[in-house]
C-alpha cells in the first residue's frame, strides 16, 4: 500500500464547474497536509496546507481533511482552463520526519471550454 | 522576496561522470531538502539538511549526498551517474516550524 495515494486521472471537468481532487494517505502519524500544483515542465507550487479536521478555504479552493478516514481532499471551485495541471497531495507526520514531505503521484486536471 | 534558486536548470552528463548541483533558498529559511522526480517514481525525497546538519535521508544509494553551508545554501552531488539518475531534481526550502516547502524551478539532468 503506497503511503500516499491519489488517481492519477486525467480528470475532466468542463469550465465553471467544481472539480474535486482526492487523496488517502495510510501513516496515522501524519498531522500536516498540503496541496501542491504542478504545471507541465514546471515545479511544484504549494496552493494550500491543512492541519485540522474540517474545511480550510482559500479563495476557489478549499481543502478538507478527515483525519479518523484518513482522507484528504481539495475542492476548486468555478474552474478555469488556468486550473489545467497535476495536484500533488504531500503528508508529514507529527515527529520523527523533519520536514520530509511524503508525496503522491498526482492527479491531472483538464478544465475543458 | 526572492524565490528559492536552483542551478543549473539543465545539464546533460554521461555514465560514470559526477554531478553538483546548487540551491539557495528563501532568505531566511533554513531548512533546505532535496526531491527526485520522474515520471515513474513521482516525487521522491532524497534528504534534508537544516543548520548544516542532514536532519533527514530518503532510500537513496550512497551515491548520492548533500551538504548545507552556513549561509543556507545546499549543494548535492550524485557521482558514477547512471542513466536512472535522469530526472528533476527539485530543491525546497522551509521555515523551522511551519513545514511548507517551497520549491525552486529544478535541475533537469539527462544521462547518456
Amino acid at each position: 500500500q503506497k503511503e500516499v495515494e491519489q488517481n492519477s486521472g486525467p480528470l475532466s471537468v468542463p469550465e465553471g464547474a467544481i472539480a474535486s481532487l482526492n487523496c488517502t494517505y495510510s501513516d496515522r502519524v501524519s498531522q500536516s497536509f498540503f496541496w501542491y500544483r504542478q504545471y507541465s515542465g514546471k515545479s511544484p507550487e504549494l496552493i494550500m496546507s491543512i492541519y485540522s479536521n474540517g474545511d480550510k478555504e482559500d479563495g476557489r479552493f478549499t481543502a478538507q481533511l478527515n483525519k479518523a478516514s484518513q482522507y484528504v481532499s481539495l475542492l476548486i471551485r468555478d474552474s478555469q482552463p488556468s486550473d489545467s495541471a497535476t495536484y500533488l497531495c504531500a503528508v508529514k507526520r507529527l515527529t520523527g520526519g523533519g520536514n520530509k514531505l511524503t508525496f503522491g503521484t498526482g492527479t491531472q486536471l483538464k478544465v475543458e471550454l | 522576496k526572492a524565490g528559492v534558486t536552483q542551478t543549473p536548470r539543465y545539464l546533460i552528463k554521461t555514465r560514470g561522470q559526477q554531478v553538483t548541483l546548487s540551491c539557495s533558498p528563501i532568505s531566511g529559511h533554513r531548512s533546505v531538502s532535496w526531491y527526485q522526480q520522474t515520471p515513474g517514481q513521482g516525487l521522491q525525497f532524497l534528504f534534508e539538511y537544516f543548520s548544516e546538519t542532514q536532519r533527514n535521508k530518503g532510500n537513496f544509494p550512497g551515491r548520492f549526498s548533500g551538504r548545507q553551508f552556513s549561509n543556507s545554501r545546499s549543494e548535492m552531488n550524485v557521482s558514477t551517474l547512471e542513466l536512472g539518475d535522469s530526472a528533476l531534481y527539485l530543491c525546497a526550502s522551509s521555515l523551522e516550524i511551519a513545514g511548507e516547502l517551497f520549491f525552486g524551478e529544478g535541475s533537469r539532468l539527462t544521462v547518456l
